[in-house]
């Protein structure tokens, strides 16, 4: 079956450490997205990228990091120059050639104590 | 600026209809997503405008003036499992793979 998977769904780390999520896609899209989501807020876009190799800042890109050397992953990394990291963090990807819609992963929800 | 506006929140009686606006100012325009997020789910795609007019797909249509920057989505013969935020989202100019999202409409339907 083709989707979008993340990993940890729960992630726990103390402040000062870097932390990386994983993305990972099977749907052969071009482009990945970061989003952040708070309680109560919609998504707030962090990085995208629409081709392996590069890759743009969105919205609140401060604080975070990511890659993309391959078509099927997109990994973000939380640094410790981020002030508030505890967030749920979305992943999702999208064809330019079909209806657009994104297909999101499950989510991982990040607490930095 | 780019802004995406919607209520914060809705009540609704199990089989009535609802309807969930959406309003828009963004720079440059290619398509207006409708998503249903279950609380600590992630999204799921519901339905896409990109022309003026209504889009129907079972219990739920959406509907998009781009001349109005306006968009809604209706539900019929509500279900208590409808209750969720409903994200209205807006695909930028083409050539862009840009999606600006709204804060979301959190949805109660009551018994």
């Amino acid at each position: 079956d083709g989707g979008i998977t993340q990993s940890p769904k729960y992630l726990f780390r103390k402040e000062g450490q870097n932390v990386t999520l994983s993305c990972e896609q099977n749907l052969n899209h071009d482009a990945m997205y970061w989003y952040r989501q708070d309680p109560g807020q919609g998504l707030r876009l962090i990085y995208y990228s629409q081709i392996v190799n590069d890759f743009q800042k969105g919205d609140i890109a401060e604080g975070y990091s990511v890659s993309r050397e391959k078509k099927e992953s997109f990994p973000l990394t939380v640094t410790s120059a981020q002030k508030n990291p505890t967030a749920f963090y979305l992943c999702a990807s999208s064809s330019d050639y079909q209806l657009y819609e994104q297909y999101f992963g499950p989510g991982t929800r990040l607490t930095v104590t | 600026g780019q802004n995406i506006d919607q209520p914060t929140e809705m009540t609704a009686t199990e089989g009535a209809i609802v309807q969930i606006n959406c309003t828009y100012q963004t720079s440059g325009f290619n398509g207006l997503f409708w998503y249903q997020q279950h609380a600590g789910e992630a999204p799921t795609f519901l339905s896409y405008n990109v022309l003026d007019g209504l889009e129907e797909k079972g219990r739920f249509s959406s509907f998009l003036s781009r001349s109005k920057g306006y968009s809604y989505l209706l539900l019929k013969e509500l279900q208590m499992k409808d209750s969720a935020s409903y994200l209205c989202a807006v695909r930028g100019s083409s050539g862009t793979y840009k999606y600006i999202f709204g804060t979301g409409t959190r949805l109660k339907v009551l018994a």
